[in-house]
Parts: structure tokens; sequence; C-alpha cells
């Protein structure tokens, strides 16, 4: 069985400085990773996904995550907060055959001050 | 919003009605799902249809009836349903078959409110 946990329910930067989401999940096989962002009354976007490749993974709007194997880690960066990142992230591990079986951590609330 | 799209945006609805939530996917598809997001909780998988056929139910209430008559669309019709059933219902659509897994691709969810 896999489960992800996400470090932080609420994150808060402000506008310009690094932003830093933690995600840490446990698996019995290779996983694949995912965060997707959710605005305010708005589907999920998928942000980005790591399927065995590269391990630092670029993702859309500047986001890039790190896959660490060693600390079982995928936590989300951006070198420089903006105010539309304000949103929830969510951190997704796959072990099912093609897209099944996603689990969905609780997600992180990003709150950017101007 | 033209990948997956979700008709109602919105729905009330007292106990005794019954409802029916839409989803279209546009991105050739074959696999969609229906997720319920509620308050404070993590996402919950409810159904998965892959090229039409329901491959999983995750113990959802009989009340929640899905239907997928086709690889691009996908029901919930709803009836008799709780308070406790007022949530976000989100559908997504996913490729299938590779074993590999390229992520799920999310419509904006139905609001659906209980009365």
């Amino acid at each position: 069985a896999q489960s992800v946990t996400q470090l932080d329910s609420h994150v808060s930067v402000s506008e310009g400085t690094p932003v830093l989401l933690r995600c840490n999940y446990s698996s019995s096989y290779s996983p694949s990773l995912f965060w997707y962002v959710q605005h305010p009354n708005k589907g999920l976007q998928l942000l980005l996904k790591y399927t065995s490749a590269a391990t630092l993974v670029k993702g859309i709007n500047g986001f890039e995550a790190e896959f660490k194997k060693s600390e079982t880690s995928f936590h989300l960066t951006k070198p420089s907060a903006h105010m539309s990142d304000a949103a929830e992230y969510f951190c997704v591990v796959s072990v099912g055959a093609g897209s099944y079986q996603l689990t969905f951590g609780k997600g992180t609330k990003l709150s950017v001050i101007p | 919003e033209t990948g997956v799209t979700q008709t109602p945006r919105h729905l009330v609805m007292g106990m005794t009605n019954k409802k029916s939530l839409k989803c279209e996917q546009h991105l050739g598809h074959n696999a969609m799902y229906w997720y319920k997001q509620s308050a404070k909780k993590p996402l919950e998988l409810m159904f998965v249809y892959n090229f039409k056929e329901q491959t999983e139910n995750n113990s959802v209430p009989s009340r929640f009836s899905p239907e997928c008559p086709n690889s691009s669309h996908l029901f919930l019709h709803l009836h008799t349903l709780q308070p406790e059933d007022s949530a976000l219902y989100l559908c997504a659509s996913s490729q299938d078959g590779s074993g590999v897994p390229f992520g799920q691709y999310f419509g904006p969810g139905t609001r659906l409110t209980v009365l």
C-alpha cells in the first residue's frame, strides 16, 4: 500500500521569496509521483509528474520537484513566489497500472503575502 | 477548461430529489473517474471506468450510481442523498493501457449541496 504525507497544512510566503512545499511518500514499489494545484472554486490542475525518468522534474509556472528515493521525498519548490501561486497544492502517489489508484495527500494551502 | 468539462457547476438538492452530474472529456482518453472532495479530507476516489467498463467501486453507497455510455462521457446519478454527501465532485480522465501513469486531468467540479 502507498501513502503520502504533506508535512505542512499551511505555508505562508512573501511575494518574490522562495516556495517549499514538503511531501514524503511510502510505497512498496517504484512510485509515480505528481503535484496538483487547486485554485479556489476550480478543479485540480497537474503541475508536474515524476515517472522514473529524471529525478528533477520541471513543471508549469516555474515549479519543480526533486525525487529523492533515499529520503522518500518529493518536495515542490519555486524560486520566487507570485500572488497567483496562492492555492492549495496536493502531492499524489500512484503505483497502480495505468493511472489508477492515486493516493492524495491532505493538501498544503499556500498563501502569498504582497 | 476545454479538456474536461462538468455540468452543472453548482447544484442544490433536497434529500428526496433525483439529479445527475455530467462529465465530458475532449482529450481522447480511455479512463474516467469520479472523486469526492470534502472539506479537510483527502480526495476520495469513488469510481473508475476504463474503456466504458467499471473497474473500481470504492465502497460507494448505492445512492450514487455511475454511468459511462462511452469513453468521452461519464454521469453520476444521485438519489435520496444525505446532507453529509454535500461536497465538491470532481471528474477526471487519463490515458490508459500502457502501464505508465501519465497523470489524471480534472474537470472544475460540481459543488453539491444537499439540504
